[in-house]
């Protein structure tokens, strides 16, 4: 089955400390794979994306997310949080049809940054 | 440049009722596609559309239809609607392959009482 698994549906963490968000891919799923940020109220914002290339990748506000392809998996990482990161944050994966694409998405993970 | 945008932000419906969501995407872009978000969910893929035919279909039910315009700007019709249907519905576009990032609207709130 095409599904991409968010592990943490809440992820608490202090002003300045680091933060790890867990995400899981079927095998189905492409490599091409996503973070997106959403505040609230509002559409998504893309933070970083996986295409092919580095297995590190880098994206806005700090965030970054290291491709796992024997462990099926793109955790996002920022070594140090700030208030302002505090948002609803989703992983997906394109699945594939032809020349086509749609995203697949994980359940969400709420990343709540503490003072 | 404007991005994707969505209109109406918010809207009220009743059950039974028919709506029409709208969105224009992000220029140069000729792709769109509309995800359903219920609340405290991840978005889900209802359908996509290219060169004003729907290329790609999620598992959702023929209440809910679309349409693009050769201005590539598109449409989202949801009939008979029921209260699970209240939802954010997000547009996004991108521009041919799935390899390009997708640019997603601020959404449409429905409620449906």
């Amino acid at each position: 089955a095409q599904s991409v698994t968010q592990l943490d549906s809440q992820v608490p963490v202090f002003e300045e400390a680091p933060v790890e968000l867990r995400c899981n891919y079927s095998s189905s799923v492409s490599v091409y794979l996503f973070w997106y940020v959403q505040y609230p109220n509002q559409g998504l914002q893309l933070l970083l994306k996986y295409l092919s290339g580095s297995t590190l990748v880098k994206g806005i506000n700090g965030f970054e997310a290291e491709f796992n392809k024997s462990q099926t998996s793109f955790h996002l990482r920022k070594p140090s949080v700030h208030i302002s990161d505090t948002a609803e944050y989703f992983c997906a994966g394109s699945v594939l049809s032809g020349n086509t694409g749609k995203l697949i998405f994980g359940q969400g993970t709420t990343l709540q940054v503490k003072p | 440049d404007a991005g994707v945008t969505q209109s109406p932000t918010h809207l009220i419906k009743t059950r039974g009722q028919q709506v029409t969501l709208r969105c224009s995407p992000k220029s140069g872009h000729d792709t769109v596609s509309w995800y359903q978000q219920a609340l405290g969910q991840g978005p889900q893929f209802i359908f996509q559309y290219y060169e004003e035919e729907e290329r790609q279909r999620g598992n959702f039910p023929d209440r809910f239809s679309g349409h693009q315009f050769p201005n590539y700007s598109s449409e989202l019709n949801v009939n008979a609607l029921l209260l699970g249907d209240s939802a954010l519905y997000l547009c996004a576009s991108n521009q041919g392959t799935p390899r390009t990032e997708a640019f997603f609207g601020q959404g449409t709130r429905l409620t449906v009482v």
